[in-house]
């Protein structure tokens, strides 16, 4: 069964640009949500889709948005682009969402230059 | 509010010693607990999970953690560690009710020394 998979692995953009990132979860799961992962910050939660829907929303500015198409692939897109969204942004899919397991993909690593 | 606490940033344990991994939750009802690992440059492992019954629970890799509802703790444990175990380890809770998320705690770095 094949695992999460996020495209690009490796970016980098200067500020002000858009950047958009794809998540396949594994075959069968509804549920996908995103994170942000940055040194000292640990993993700050962005948003969940389920069904094409999303169900939970993070502490994040609206540069930040994301959406779940039909097949439950997933994309995020971020909007001028600032240093500091420099990070680790790690998808992840489980079969309804919280109280399942998560199985995470190995991330997107953006740099904002 | 609610919240993960791992209060230690760091740990660094000789390979063969034994490894306890902290972790304290703040949540009205008892959660759902989750330890994850992430290895440098990949995403994050399942280890282990409570959900209910006994509060003792076994993962993979050799681990296991208690859950503690009077101390509101869900501590990790490995009897002998091995340089392999070299990583990152997240405490995690999913919430059990209203809109359901998972809270993760910001880490600890394991070092385990030859």
């Amino acid at each position: 069964k094949a695992g999460v998979t996020q495209t690009p692995r490796y970016l980098i953009k200067t500020r002000g640009q858009q950047v958009t990132l794809s998540c396949s979860p594994i075959s069968g799961h509804r549920s996908v949500s995103w994170y942000q992962q940055t040194p000292g910050q640990g993993l700050q939660f962005l948003f969940e889709y389920f069904s094409e829907t999303q169900r939970n929303k993070g502490n994040f500015p609206g540069r930040f948005s994301g959406r779940q198409f039909s097949n439950s692939r997933s994309e995020m897109n971020v909007s001028t682009l600032e240093l500091g969204d420099s990070a680790l942004y790690l998808c992840a899919s489980s079969l309804e969402g919280a109280a399942g397991e998560l199985f995470f993909g190995e991330g997107s690593r953006l740099t904002v230059l | 509010a609610q919240s993960v606490t791992q209060p230690d940033i760091h740990i660094t344990v000789s390979e063969g010693a034994s490894l306890e991994l902290r972790c304290n939750y703040s949540y009205g009802a008892t959660p759902y607990l989750f330890w994850y690992v992430q290895s440098p440059g990949q995403g994050l492992q399942l280890l282990l999970k409570y959900f209910s019954g006994d509060t003792l629970v076994q993962g993979i890799k050799g681990f296991e953690a208690e859950f503690k509802r009077s101390q509101s703790s869900f501590n990790l444990r490995k009897p002998s560690v091995h340089w392999s175990d070299a990583a990152e380890y997240f405490c995690a809770v999913g919430t059990t009710s209203g809109t359901y998320k998972y809270i993760f705690g910001t880490g600890t770095r394991l070092k385990v020394l030859a």
